[in-house]
């Protein structure tokens, strides 16, 4: 079974600076998807970034970027010029390419902005 | 363009009982997906739904269940009601089913089982 690890439960940094977020998963599978969701106190989850496993270059949108080692299988996230408005809870997801769709999502990292 | 509707936003139910979430999706969007997001499970898949067929299904008992109508709002039923389905209940909406394309996410249903 497919799994999705976020082992920081909460991550601070302060404004303008950057900051990684970690994420692992297992899987056996080749054809996947990985997400990065942010959810902020509105409860509405919105997609920062995705990445094909095919795709050997990292997915960049803005000042959102992942790091994605296939081999290790790991995918963090990094925002760089950190704002106060992305603090949030940050989730990592996975899914299969196939038919068998659905989202499988890491426990979540709360990320915290001091201005 | 209107986002993802959920409806109610808050819902307050007697243990026993059962409920029915809905979920307006995108216009265009014909696959529908379910989410449930607790503290101490986060979030898990219910089920999803494209072009009126259930196409997969999360984990869950068979007091969960749900359907999608010809316009492709979906409805998700809990029946008997029990304190651990208090959560935040999450619809998602894509253009068609499958990871290729992006899921927009409604505010959610928050149930509270008492």
């Amino acid at each position: 079974a497919q799994t999705v690890t976020q082992s920081q439960p909460e991550m601070s940094v302060q404004e303008a600076e950057t900051v990684t977020l970690s994420c692992t998963y297992d899987t056996s599978e080749s054809d996947y998807y990985l997400f990065w969701y942010k959810q902020p106190p509105s409860r509405q989850m919105i997609l920062v970034i995705r990445q094909e496993a095919y795709k050997q270059q990292n997915a960049t949108e803005n000042r959102f970027s992942v790091n994605f080692q296939k081999a290790a299988k790991s995918f963090s996230l990094k925002i760089s010029d950190s704002q106060l408005g992305d603090a949030a809870m940050y989730f990592c997801a996975y899914s299969t390419g196939d038919s068998n769709y659905q989202l499988i999502w890491g426990a979540g990292t709360k990320l915290i902005i001091k201005p | 363009k209107a986002g993802v509707t959920q409806t109610p936003r808050y819902l307050i139910k007697t243990r026993g009982q059962q409920v029915t979430l809905s979920c307006s999706p995108i216009s265009g969007h014909r696959s529908v997906s379910w989410y449930q997001q607790t503290p101490g499970q986060g979030l898990q898949f219910l089920f999803e739904y494209f072009s009126e067929t259930q196409r997969n299904k999360g984990n869950f008992p068979g007091r969960f269940s749900g359907r999608q109508f010809s316009n492709s709002r979906s409805e998700m039923n809990v029946s008997t009601l029990e304190l651990g389905d208090s959560a935040l209940y999450l619809c998602a909406s894509s253009l068609i089913s499958g990871a290729q394309t992006e899921a927009f996410f409604g505010q959610g249903t928050r149930l509270t089982v008492v």
